[in-house]
């Protein structure tokens, strides 16, 4: 199984900031990584797809960067809807994994 | 669109059964594989299992293979989720979701989710 390692746990950042997020595979995955957000009570929501590709109607301060092993998202300046947990998730093994996620909280 | 709408949920003691569905809003649900992903109360995200979009090739958890079985009826736009001999660990919330590029795949949309208590 493909461990996935999200860090930090938590990003404690104020709206207009620059966010850089980390997800770590225990082996290559290639560049079969995707990332969603979710916010409380909500299902999550694609926001990048293979590494780099935005999904459909996600603005574009979402950016997806890595292969391999190392993945980042980055988020260019905090909007207030912005502040959610963001999970990555792998596609290249069976079982399909996610990493424990993400934090975005407003410092 | 494409909306899915989780029904089924809710409380159940250990060793029973429950079955999910998971309905699209339209027919576009034909021809794409199709997964479920859960969520313990406060924890994250856990891959359930995936049915083709033939109803023809199925992966499992390998916590849940042998108790819980994933089946589709594309004439009703409809998939299900039997889960038999639940434990105490199956307690999450239950979303089913569309793989839009194959099988082994993301997940875009996901549906709004179904609890499942297993307690006795």
């Amino acid at each position: 199984e493909i461990v996935l390692t999200q860090s930090p746990a938590t990003l404690s950042l104020s709206p207009g900031e620059r966010a850089t997020l980390s997800c770590r595979a225990s082996q290559s995955v290639s560049s079969y990584l995707v990332w969603y957000q979710q916010k409380p009570g909500q299902a999550p929501r694609r926001l990048i797809y293979d590494a780099s590709n935005r999904a459909t109607g996600i603005p574009a301060r979402f950016s997806g960067s890595g292969s391999g092993t190392d993945f980042t998202l980055t988020i260019s300046s905090l909007e207030p809807e912005d502040f959610a947990v963001y999970y990555c998730q792998q596609r290249s093994n069976w079982p399909l994994t996610f990493g424990g996620g993400t934090k975005v909280e407003i410092k | 669109e494409v909306q899915l709408l989780e029904s089924g949920g809710g409380l159940v003691q250990p060793g029973g059964s429950l079955r999910l569905s998971c309905a699209a809003s339209r027919s576009t649900f034909d021809g794409y594989a199709m997964s479920w992903v859960r969520q313990a109360p406060g924890k994250g995200l856990e891959w359930v299992s995936v049915i083709s979009g033939s109803g023809g090739d199925t992966y499992y958890l390998d916590s849940v293979k042998g108790r819980f079985t994933i089946s589709r009826d594309n004439s009703k736009n409809t998939l299900y989720l039997q889960m038999d001999s639940l434990r105490a660990d199956d307690t999450a919330v239950y979303y089913c979701a569309r793989s839009p590029s194959g099988f082994a795949a993301s997940f875009d949309p996901w549906g709004q989710g179904t609890l499942v208590t297993v307690s006795s």
